[in-house]
């Protein structure tokens, strides 16, 4: 089946640059997403990419994608304390139904 | 454009009870989707509901059951509920499109607590 993996904890100053990362087993992933989650809220969709893309950008964030190491990052440029919350990677094949990662907690600190 | 609303908010109940938690979806999406995320863990799929037919579901037994109605507002019941059920509840919806990225939309999520 599928598996999603992701490291648990990520320390950063407040300006730099973080770097999320993600791998994913299955070989048929169409759309790979990136969310957000507050503490007491729900998912907040911050960016997807499609396989045939390696890169996406979107403000702040870029997606890069390798499709042949079946890996994913978010870069989050100058990292602010607001960006503190945990960090989901999910993909998903044909079937509309993305399988999520444990997430990723990231910890900005002045 | 309203988003996606959940009800209730938070909830105890007692080992064998059961419970019923609802999901009105976003205007325009015609698919929605349970998922349960127990604490400090990533969401876990329960099913999905298309066009008020069921379109997958995921490892939970047949004690979670849902329903989607018409207007695309959804229901997840669970019945003899245990200890372990006691997690946060997330519903999403989405618009599935032939080639679409299908993104999921979440709600805020029902925090169930089993004593």
């Amino acid at each position: 089946g599928e598996d999603v993996e992701q490291s648990l904890f990520l320390s950063v100053r407040e300006g730099d640059s973080s770097v999320i990362n993600c791998t994913y087993t299955d070989s048929s992933s169409t759309y790979l997403y990136w969310y957000k989650q507050e503490p007491g809220a729900g998912l907040q969709l911050l960016t997807y990419i499609f396989s045939n893309m390696d890169m996406k950008q979107d403000q702040r964030l870029t997606v890069l994608l390798n499709k042949k190491d079946k890996h994913l990052s978010l870069r989050i440029a100058d990292t602010q304390t607001g960006d503190s919350a945990i960090y989901f990677c999910a993909e998903r094949g044909g079937s509309y139904i993305p399988t999520f990662g444990r997430g990723t907690s990231l910890i900005v600190h002045p | 454009e309203t988003g996606v609303t959940q009800s209730p908010t938070h909830l105890i109940k007692t080992r064998g009870q059961q419970v019923t938690l609802r999901c009105s979806s976003q205007s325009g999406h015609n698919t929605v989707s349970w998922y349960q995320q127990a604490l400090g863990q990533g969401p876990q799929f329960i099913f999905q509901y298309y066009r008020e037919e069921e379109n997958g579901r995921g490892n939970f037994p047949p004690r979670f059951s849902g329903l989607q109605f018409p207007n695309y507002s959804s229901e997840l019941n669970v019945n003899a509920l245990e200890l372990d059920d006691s997690a946060l509840y997330l519903c999403a919806s989405s618009r599935i499109t032939s080639g679409g990225a299908g993104e999921l939309f979440f709600g805020e999520g029902s925090r169930l607590t089993v004593l």
